[in-house]
C-alpha cells in the first residue's frame, strides 16, 4: 500500500524550534516530489512548497521562503518539514502528500497533483 | 502566484440531485504544448485529509465513482456531482498545478438539503 506516514501533533512555545516528519513507503520515495500543505483549522488548504528527494530540490512558496526548511533522509524514506523559531501564526495542520506521476510524464517533472495525502500533524504554538 | 476563486462557498443538495461547485483561475491554466488543463478537484470531510478526486480537469483518480465529473478549460471550471449521495457531505477544493505556487481554491461546503 503507497503511504505518507506523519508524526505526531507537537505543542511548542514562540521562539521554539521544531522538526515534524513524513515517511513513504509502497513506492520509490526518492523519485517522487513531496509537497507540504497547510490547514489552519477550520480554514482552507495552502500550498507551501515541495521537495524532489532523489535531489533534494526544493521549491517554497514566497511566502515560506525563510520561514521553513525542508529536508529528506533518503535512507530512511522520510522528508522533514523545520522551523527554526516559531510564531503563533504557525499554529495550523500541516500535510505532506505526493506529486503524482502525470500520464507521459516522469514523475521528476515536478507537475502532478496531489495523489497520496499524510494523515496531517498538528502543530500549535503558544504560550 | 494563480489566484483560485469558488464559487458558491457553500451549498445545500437534497440526497439523489447534482451538486455544482464552480472555480475559476486568475489566468489560464491550459498548456497549449498537450491542450491539457492542469487543474485538480479534492475532496476533504471533516477529520480526514483531502483526497484527490480529479486531474487535468476531468479525469477521474482510480477509483473515484462517476457520479464526479468535472469539465471546463483555461480559466473557468465546474465539479459536478450526479445523484448525491449523504457521504459526499464535504468541503471541496480546486487546486492549479499550472505554475508553481500550486494554489488552491478557499473551498466550497457541500450538504444535503
Amino acid at each position: 500500500e503507497v503511504q505518507l506516514v506523519q508524526s505526531g501533533a507537537e505543542v511548542k512555545k514562540p521562539g521554539e524550534s521544531l522538526t515534524i516528519s513524513c515517511k513513504g513507503s509502497g513506492y520509490s520515495f526518492i523519485d517522487y516530489w513531496v509537497a507540504w500543505v497547510r490547514q489552519v483549522p477550520g480554514k482552507g488548504l495552502e500550498w507551501v512548497g515541495f521537495i524532489y528527494p532523489a535531489s533534494s530540490d526544493a521549491r517554497y512558496r514566497p511566502s515560506f521562503q525563510g520561514q521553513v526548511t525542508f529536508s529528506v533522509d533518503k535512507s530512511i524514506n522520510t522528508a522533514f518539514l523545520q522551523w527554526s523559531s516559531l510564531e503563533a501564526s504557525d499554529t495550523s495542520i500541516f500535510y505532506c502528500a505526493r506529486l503524482s506521476q502525470l500520464p507521459g510524464y516522469a514523475s521528476s517533472s515536478g507537475l502532478g497533483a496531489l495523489d497520496v495525502w499524510g494523515q496531517g500533524t498538528p502543530v500549535i504554538v503558544s504560550s | 502566484d494563480v489566484v483560485m476563486t469558488q464559487s458558491p462557498d457553500s451549498l445545500a443538495v437534497s440526497l439523489g440531485a447534482r451538486a455544482t461547485i464552480n472555480c475559476k483561475s486568475s489566468q489560464s491554466v491550459l498548456y497549449s504544448s498537450n491542450n491539457k488543463n492542469y487543474l485538480a478537484w479534492y475532496q476533504q470531510k471533516p477529520g480526514q485529509p483531502p483526497k484527490l478526486l480529479i486531474y487535468w480537469t476531468s479525469v477521474r483518480e482510480s477509483g473515484i465513482p462517476d457520479r464526479f465529473s468535472g469539465s471546463g478549460s483555461e480559466t473557468d471550471f465546474t465539479l459536478t456531482i450526479n445523484n448525491l449521495q449523504a457521504e459526499d457531505v464535504a468541503v471541496y477544493y480546486c487546486q492549479q498545478f499550472f505554475r508553481s505556487p500550486f494554489t488552491f481554491g478557499q473551498g466550497t461546503r457541500l450538504e444535503i438539503k
